[in-house]
């Protein structure tokens, strides 16, 4: 199964972007990129997911490279609620998601 | 209008005991997951079910044991706890389509064995 890799944490401000980067080299043609965050005592919760193109939702955006071997996970104003650990995910051959240890986001008022 | 539930939300139970953990998903989605979270947060998949055939077993003990009476329902029985039992499970339902693929996750359950 393809693993991802993501920096352990980072800090932003409130109201500012945010860029949570993803690192996904052994990635195969058809694998999707999934993103899902996980709350304080809360389940994972689904967040975009995309292929090859760009993605945008109400909730963030996906910037895919080129060459798909890294993603980006854009917040475009990070609120209090979006602090969180965000999982970049490629899912196992029979649609499970295989979590890594994920990015732990603190937002700073 | 919950999508994803489990009961109970806490269990604390003794070493040794036998416990369930129930989970519901009223989404209509044909496969459902139970994902076991440890004490240093790693989320790991232990089944999957599709339409309420075991298709994912992954190295989880015997004392662990999926049932999936309906579609709508996967429940974890798990035989003589023991403390490295204890973690935070995770039921999730799917949805697949033509531009979709989500899973939607139950607000867990925290074991804690004695």
């Amino acid at each position: 199964d393809a693993k991802t890799t993501q920096p352990n944490s980072m800090e932003s401000n409130e109201e500012e972007p945010v860029h949570l980067p993803c690192n996904h080299s052994t990635i195969s043609g058809t694998d999707y990129i999934h993103w899902y965050r996980q709350l304080p005592s809360q389940g994972p919760e689904y967040v975009i997911h995309g292929l090859t193109s760009n993605v945008n939702n109400r909730m963030a955006s996906l910037a895919i490279a080129e060459d798909r071997k890294s993603s980006t996970l854009i917040l475009h104003r990070a609120t209090l609620r979006d602090a969180a650990v965000y999982y970049c995910i490629l899912r196992g051959s029979q649609g499970n998601l295989i979590f890594g240890k994920g990015t732990k986001l603190s937002v700073k008022p | 209008d919950t999508a994803v539930s489990q009961t109970p939300k806490y269990l604390v139970t003794q070493m040794g005991n036998d416990k369930s953990i129930k989970c519901e998903q009223n989404l209509g989605h044909d496969t459902m997951y139970w994902y076991k979270q440890d004490s240093k947060k790693f989320l790991k998949i232990m089944f999957s079910y599709n339409n309420k055939e075991l298709i994912i077993n992954e190295t989880v003990p015997n004392r662990f044991s999926p049932k999936s009476p309906d579609k709508a329902h996967l429940n974890l029985h798990i035989n003589s706890l023991e403390l490295g039992d204890s973690a935070v499970y995770f039921c999730a339902s799917r949805s697949t389509g033509a531009s979709t693929d989500t899973q939607y996750f139950g607000p867990g359950t925290r074991l804690t064995v004695l």
